[in-house]
This record gives C-alpha cells, structure tokens and sequence, in this order.
C-alpha cells in the first residue's frame, strides 16, 4: 500500500465550479498535511497546511482533515482556468521521521 | 533571494557514467530531501538529511547516494547510470517548523 494515495485524474470541471481533491494515507501516526499545486515543467508551491480535524479555509481553497478516516481533501471553490494544474497531496510521517511523503498527483482541468 | 539551488539544469547521461546533482540552500534549514518524478507521477522520496552528517533512505534510494558534510549542501550521487533514472530531480529544504518545504527549480536527467 502506498503512503500516500490520489487519483490521477485528470479532474475536469466547469468554470466556476467547485473541484475537489481527495487523499488518503496510511500511517496513522502522520501529524502534518499539506496541499501543493506544480503546473507543468515548474517546481510545486504550497497552498497551504493542516494540522487539526475539521476545515480550514484560505481564500477561494478550503483544506478539510478526518484522522479517523485518514483522509484529507482540497476544495477549490469558482474554479478558474489559472487552476488547471497538478494537486499533489503531502504528509509528514508519524513524529520523529521527518519524511516528508508525496502522493501522486491529481491532474485538474477547468474548462473556460 | 536564491533559496534552494540546484545544478546542472538539464544533463544527459550515456548507460553506466556517473554523476552528482548539487544542492545548495541558504536559508540554514536542517531538513533536506531529495525528490525524484516521473513523467505524469508525483514525487518520489530518495533520500533526505535532517542535518550535517545525518542522512537516511527514503521511498527509491536504489542507484543513489548522498552525503551531507554541511548545512548548506546536499549532494546527489547517480553511480551505474541506468534508463530507469531518466526523470526530473527536485532538492528541497524545509524550516524547523515544517510548514513549508522549498524546491529548487528541477534538474531534468536523461540516460541514453
């Protein structure tokens, strides 16, 4: 099993809609989730993080944890053509390990 | 601002030469991390530092080594070049706080 898991995609939605993006992972132990969006031949930047259960929200990204479930998901709400990108989900290993574990990556499209 | 620096850009490698990708960062991060990706796939862990002299392997550590003599550098050794290691390589360091990881701009590798 991997440690970190996303469909590939590609996602593709409407102008103006809500995508959203799902991961999961396998330690249980993880304590730290990130979102990173990479367009093609670029390095990745970060969107944002999480730590807790529940929601966090960033401007027109909401970022949303369930421990229990392992699962962390990415909401991009009035989605824009300038979104179309690759959504790679992150995690840190459980405490002590400093791994710093990357998923596949979820290839987005939104259509104009 | 030159953050995490990674050389050479692009290289291209015959079966079986050798060669190391440099990093260099100047933000006095202890965590470093070599990533490797594959053509529409996300990031794959090589290996990674979390200070001078403390290295250890992370997902894909077959093929490579590493060594960390300083805070600053983190080199990747490719001995035995193979077609399997044609990819795009990223180096990135993270602050203490892990909030954050930076990436340097990409080396892209091809073996022929």
């Amino acid at each position: 099993q991997k440690e970190v898991e996303q469909n590939s995609g590609p996602l593709s939605v409407p102008e103006g809609a809500i995508a959203s993006l799902n991961c999961t992972y396998s330690d249980r132990g993880s304590q730290s989730f990130f979102w990173y969006r990479q367009y093609s031949g670029k390095s990745p930047e970060l969107i944002m993080f999480i730590y807790s259960n529940g929601d966090k929200e960033d401007g027109r990204f909401t970022a949303q944890l369930n421990k229990a479930s392992q699962y962390v998901s990415l909401l991009i709400r009035d989605s824009q053509p300038s979104d179309s990108a690759t959504y790679l989900c992150a995690v840190i290993a459980t405490s002590g390990t400093y791994k710093y574990i990357f998923g596949t990556g979820t290839r987005l499209k939104v259509l104009a | 601002n030159a953050g995490v620096t990674q050389t050479p850009k692009f290289r291209i490698l015959k079966i079986g030469q050798s060669m190391t990708l440099q990093c260099a960062q100047d933000m006095n991060h202890n965590y470093m991390y070599w990533y490797r990706q594959d053509p529409g796939m996300g990031l794959k862990l090589i290996y990674y530092s979390v200070g001078a002299g403390i290295t250890d392997k992370g997902e894909v550590p077959n093929g490579y080594n590493v060594s960390r003599s300083t805070t600053e550098d983190f080199p990747l050794r490719l001995e035995l070049a193979a077609p399997s290691q044609t990819s795009v390589y990223f180096c990135a360091s993270r602050d203490s706080t892990g909030n954050t990881i930076y990436f340097g701009e990409g080396s892209w590798l091809t073996v022929v």
